[in-house]
């Protein structure tokens, strides 16, 4: 059964540029004609698409965010990354990584990022 | 683009039936598909509802989607009400650029 599991730096200073890796286990993430995305909450508040991208390298970004957000795929190791650029404390979130078939039907367990200094 | 707007909250008894509405502030309700998640305390969304009105396998038929293009908007219907429903629910859907868009939730509270 595919799973995604999210990887991140859990603590970030302000100005800073994560990086977050989405790991897909139990089934090729280049295999289907699926998006993989990347959606935040943050404490308390609801959910925000930040972007997904194609195994081709194809991506969507969220306009609020497009300017610092970049999300890239390596189908060699089966993973997919989003960094985000210049984080701010209101970039603190639990950041889900999610498959895209038309419909958001697997999502992992989220990692927590938060910016402070 | 467009908005999706969701009760903040709503609450009901174990046993009985809420219906949770979701209005698109523009465009056509039926031009894209509306999804609902379901995100318990403490654990990741789920999809409950796809393509308006579709179950994933698993969902049990309590949970049910509609569309009602007189009032622009869409509804998640929970019948035989139990405490483990008690959850926020976000309805979803997409834009004309493949954007995701997210209604802002709706907390349950089954008391």
């Amino acid at each position: 059964q595919l799973q995604l599991q999210e990887s991140g730096p859990g603590l970030v200073k302000p100005s800073e540029t994560p990086s977050l890796t989405c790991t897909v286990s139990g089934g090729s993430i280049s295999r289907s004609s699926y998006y993989w995305g990347w959606i935040r909450q943050p404490p308390g508040k609801g959910l925000e698409w930040i972007g997904n991208i194609f195994y081709s390298g194809s991506t969507y970004y969220n306009p609020s965010l497009k300017s610092r957000v970049t999300i890239s795929v390596d189908t060699s190791k089966n993973q997919f990354s989003l960094k985000l650029s210049s984080v701010t404390a209101a970039d603190t979130a639990v950041y889900y990584c999610v498959r895209d078939k038309q419909y958001l039907d697997l999502w992992g367990r989220g990692t927590l990022v938060t910016v402070s200094s | 683009n467009f908005m999706l707007t969701q009760p903040h909250s709503v609450s009901e008894s174990p046993g009985k039936t809420v219906t949770i509405s979701c209005t698109r502030s523009n465009g056509s309700i039926a031009s894209n598909y509306v999804q609902w998640c379901q995100q318990r305390p403490g654990s990741a969304p789920t999809t409950i509802i796809y393509e308006d009105n579709q179950r994933p396998s698993g969902v049990p038929d309590r949970f049910s989607g509609s569309i009602d293009s007189s009032s622009n908007s869409a509804s998640l219907t929970i019948s035989g009400l139990k405490t483990e429903d008690e959850a926020d629910y976000y309805c979803q859907s997409y834009d004309t650029s493949s954007h995701v868009i997210f209604g802002g939730g709706t907390k349950l509270t089954v008391l």
